[in-house]
């Protein structure tokens, strides 16, 4: 299976930029997705095939990344971002998703 | 509007079976692929299986032996059943529609949490 790597938690303050990484042991073409999840609640989509903004999802949140190597960026960062991030590949059989990036609002 | 809801037991005794059905609305089943995916208290997701638009199911390896997916299509619901349950299946078990050519997740339920009980 493919493993999603991605760091444990990140802090940041209000206003920064934070940049999110998701490394994956195999190559996934471009068939990356990220989610947020806050606590008690299902998963959100956010991004699509690594760079695509989902619909309704503010313009503060951005991704980028091929092959293995995937970063979602959020800039600015809002008090509200405070979540789990979760990113999900579809190219290689089973879905596999990362362990999530806890990130915490300052 | 699209809408998917699971509805299960809280609790389930060791070693039985669960049975988890995800109901959903503003699509269809035979036009859209409902998955299933899980998540344990504090841990991260974990997909489970799919059943396809035309019928057919797809099963995460780690669970073939023991899962089955299934659907009414009139009833517009899809079904999980996991038997020989253990303690490490204690988690929140979340239906969720495809969108099938990228492979992302864009429509979530709101979960059920089932506990595995000795």
């Amino acid at each position: 299976d493919t493993v999603l790597t991605q760091s444990p938690a990140l802090a940041v303050s209000p206003g920064e930029r934070v940049s999110i990484s998701c490394r994956a042991s195999e190559g996934v073409n471009s068939y990356m997705h990220w989610y947020q999840q806050k606590p008690g609640q299902q998963p959100k989509l956010l991004i699509y095939k690594a760079s695509n903004l989902a619909s309704g999802v503010p313009a503060r949140f951005s991704g980028s990344g091929s092959g293995t190597d995937f970063t979602l960026t959020i800039d600015p960062v809002e008090a509200d971002d405070t979540a789990t991030y979760f990113c999900q590949q579809s190219w290689n059989d089973p879905f596999t998703f990362g362990s999530g990036t806890k990130l915490e609002i300052k | 509007q699209v809408q998917l809801k699971e509805t299960g037991p809280d609790l389930v005794q060791l070693t039985q079976t669960l049975s988890i059905t995800c109901t959903v609305s503003g699509f269809s089943l035979t036009t859209y692929n409902v998955h299933w995916v899980r998540q344990p208290p504090g841990k991260g997701l974990e997909w489970m299986g799919a059943m396809w638009n035309g019928g057919g199911t797809d099963y995460n390896s780690a669970f073939k032996s023991r899962l089955s997916i299934s659907r009414d299509t009139s009833k517009s619901q899809v079904f999980l059943k996991m038997n020989s349950l253990q303690t490490d299946d204690t988690a929140k078990y979340f239906c969720a529609r495809l969108n099938y050519g990228p492979g992302y997740f864009d429509y979530w339920g709101q979960g059920v949490m089932v506990t595995v009980s000795s």
